[in-house]
């Protein structure tokens, strides 16, 4: 089965700085790729996803890249708020539609240092 | 109706009891998920609905048993759990065509 990496575990970053997260995954055939933000006590939410056809995809200050052929993908957050602290899940799946399997990396926990 | 709900929001209950945890929503989704989460872990994948049938059970003990009575409500019956079972259980859904899962709020469960 997929087996999905996240480094770092925790990260603390001066507000208004960037912090990038990575996710490494084992399955060639996952090419789905979701970032969920947790705030403590609330549900995950989906913040940015890529598919395994394109390699960068931009959200106002969140990115993410893909590099399929290393199997691993980031997430970029520039100009960081306060807001921002979170638990941030990387995931990957063999989308299919509607009855598919997530499988989620370890969570790393980002603290912005006003 | 644009959320996924679930009720209650806490649960708290014995070994010996006989609980269920309710899930909705009103978007048209046409798969449902279950999800344990427990703290500082990742969610990991109990069971997927697919048109109101069972596509995936990822190997979940008997004492949970998922029901989906029609395609917009999902139900977990708990039974004989142990206190390691206690966790944040979540459930997902998604529009067919679609890949993004919308998450409840989930509803935090003590075994006691």
């Amino acid at each position: 089965g997929e087996n999905v990496e996240q480094h770092p575990s925790t990260l603390s970053v001066q507000e208004g700085d960037s912090a990038v997260i990575k996710c490494t995954y084992s399955d060639s055939a996952s090419n789905y790729f979701p970032w969920y933000k947790q705030e403590l006590g609330k549900r995950p939410q989906l913040i940015i996803d890529i598919r395994s056809n394109v390699g960068e995809k931009k959200d106002q200050r969140i990115a993410v890249t893909l590099n399929k052929t290393a199997k691993h993908f980031s997430l970029h957050i520039t100009e960081t708020q306060p807001e921002d602290s979170a638990v941030y899940f990387c995931a990957a799946s063999d989308a299919n539609f509607g009855n598919e399997k997530l499988t989620f990396g370890t969570g790393t926990r980002l603290t912005i240092i006003p | 109706d644009t959320e996924v709900t679930q009720t209650p929001k806490h649960l708290v209950m014995g070994m010996t009891n006989k609980k269920s945890l309710k899930c909705e929503q009103h978007m048209g989704h046409r798969a449902m998920y279950w999800y344990k989460q427990k703290a500082k872990k990742p969610p990991e994948l109990m069971f997927v609905y697919s048109y109101e049938k069972l596509s995936i059970n990822e190997s979940v003990p008997s004492r949970f048993s998922p029901e989906c009575p029609n395609s917009s409500l999902l139900n977990l019956h708990l039974h004989a759990l142990q206190p390691e079972d206690s966790a944040l259980y979540l459930c997902a859904s998604n529009q067919e065509g679609y890949n993004e899962q919308f998450f409840g709020p989930g509803t935090r469960l003590t075994v006691l």
